[in-house]
């Protein structure tokens, strides 16, 4: 079955600190990967989106991610937390048309 | 373009009652998919449909059931309701493209008491 795992499901970090939030996909997923960002009360925003096209991709407000076949991960990172980046995080792995997301990581934002 | 529009945004049902929520994808986008989203399941597939024929399907019981409109536009709806069927219902729409980019809409919560 497929699978997207995010290691910790809450993650607080100080303003102008590294985010790093991890995720790791079963080897079922088609390597077709996403970061979503979902605010209180709101539907799903993409982040970026990983089509075997570049190993990192960047995405929006300064967010990249790494695709590693080799460890099946595919962590996303930015160098410098701002408070508006406080946000749940979640990780999918998509066939067509359907998505299997990761269970999601709470970004506490601390000034 | 617009976005993905769902209505309504919030709803509240007693048990036994049915329900149905309605998505307007993005002008073009011929795909919408649904998820559940609870605390405890987290971010669930429930149905997929392309040119009013449900091309997918997850694994919730028949009282969830969905269609497709010739404009795309699609409709989910849930019989006898259960307390547990509480959730966010998003809905996404995907445009004609390899790289399966889907779109949310805000969701429409749905509380069941």
């Amino acid at each position: 079955a497929q699978s997207v795992t995010q290691l910790g499901s809450h993650v607080s970090v100080s303003e102008g600190a590294l985010v790093l939030l991890r995720c790791n996909y079963s080897s079922s997923v088609p390597p077709y990967l996403f970061w979503y960002v979902q605010y209180p009360n709101q539907g799903l925003q993409l982040l970026l989106k990983y089509t075997s096209a570049a190993t990192l991709v960047k995405g929006i407000n300064g967010f990249e991610a790494e695709f590693k076949k080799s460890e099946t991960s595919f962590h996303l990172t930015k160098p410098s937390a701002h408070m508006s980046d406080a946000a749940e995080y979640f990780c999918a792995g998509g066939s067509n048309y359907k998505l299997t997301f990761g269970k999601g990581t709470l970004l506490t934002v601390n000034p | 373009k617009a976005g993905v529009t769902q209505t309504p945004r919030y709803l509240i049902k007693t048990r036994g009652q049915q329900v149905t929520l309605s998505c307007s994808p993005i002008s073009g986008h011929r795909s919408v998919s649904w998820y559940q989203q609870t605390p405890g399941q987290g971010l669930q597939f429930l149905f997929e449909y392309f040119s009013e024929t449900q091309r997918n399907k997850g694994n919730f019981p028949g009282r969830f059931s969905g269609r497709q409109f010739s404009n795309s536009r699609s409709e989910m709806n849930v019989s006898t309701l259960e307390l547990g069927d509480s959730a966010l219902y998003l809905c996404a729409s995907l445009g004609d493209n390899r790289y399966n980019e889907q779109f949310f809409g805000p969701g429409t919560r749905l509380t069941v008491l």
